[in-house]
């Protein structure tokens, strides 16, 4: 089973639709994350939810929208798609967001497969 | 602000060789320091980390690292490459929100 699973795999779209990236995880773990990583493999984190909250939300366009209607699941919706959106979108998922203190086994984040979404 | 630096782009090596991927970091307080790797069409994997304790920290598939303060260095290394371990790694510090803050990657490439 896969731990982190997102769906789908690939994503072609053309300029101005809306699209959703789900993403799973069957860790029973508390926190999520969405990071991009561009076509020169830099990761930046996006969004992260503690137990459905959102913690953080980095100066993301408010074009994208994560949503999470559990734990288990946090979704990223994307509208009004630009060539720029054109990445590869990983989710992540980690036991605890452990904001006190250093950083232990259950911290550490576990991510998908990624999303290549391209934006023609 | 916590920066990650991984100066090289790109590392070759010969299979059976050490090989050495290079981190530097920019921390106010502790550093809590990772490296991942990832394979092509992967995900990211979790490799290592280092919170505190001995600079020599040990991770999976052979890989270690050393941490060391006065230098703010956070190198990976292993001592005999395999071309299996040919992929992109990514050092990492975390940030007092709970994120990581990724260095650019570096391409190892491990020739037979």
């Amino acid at each position: 089973d896969t731990a982190v699973s997102q769906t789908p795999k690939y994503l072609v779209t053309q300029m101005g639709n809306d699209k959703s990236i789900k993403c799973e995880q069957n860790l029973g773990h508390d926190t999520m994350y969405w990071y991009k990583q561009d076509s020169k493999k830099f990761l930046k984190i996006m969004f992260s939810y503690n137990n459905k909250e959102l913690i953080i939300n980095e100066t993301v366009p408010n074009r994208f929208s994560p949503k999470s209607p559990d734990k288990a699941h946090l979704n990223l919706h994307i509208n009004s798609l630009e060539l720029g959106d054109s990445a590869v979108y990983f989710c992540a998922s980690s036991q605890v967001l452990g904001l006190a203190g250093p950083p232990g086994a259950k911290n550490i984040q576990y991510f998908g497969a990624g999303t290549r979404l391209s934006v023609l | 602000a916590q920066s990650v630096a991984q100066p090289e782009d790109q590392v070759n090596v010969a299979e059976g060789n050490p090989l050495t991927v290079k981190c530097t970091y920019s921390v106010s307080g502790n550093p809590y320091l990772f490296w991942y790797v990832q394979y092509p069409n992967r995900g990211l994997q979790f490799l290592l980390k280092y919170i505190t304790g001995d600079n020599l920290v040990k991770g999976s598939y052979g890989f270690e690292a050393e941490f060391n303060k006065s230098q703010t260095s956070f190198h990976l290394k292993k001592p005999s490459a395999l071309v299996s371990d040919s992929a992109l790694y990514f050092c990492a510090v975390r940030a007092y929100t709970g994120k990581l803050i990724f260095g650019q990657g570096t391409t190892l490439q491990v020739k037979p």
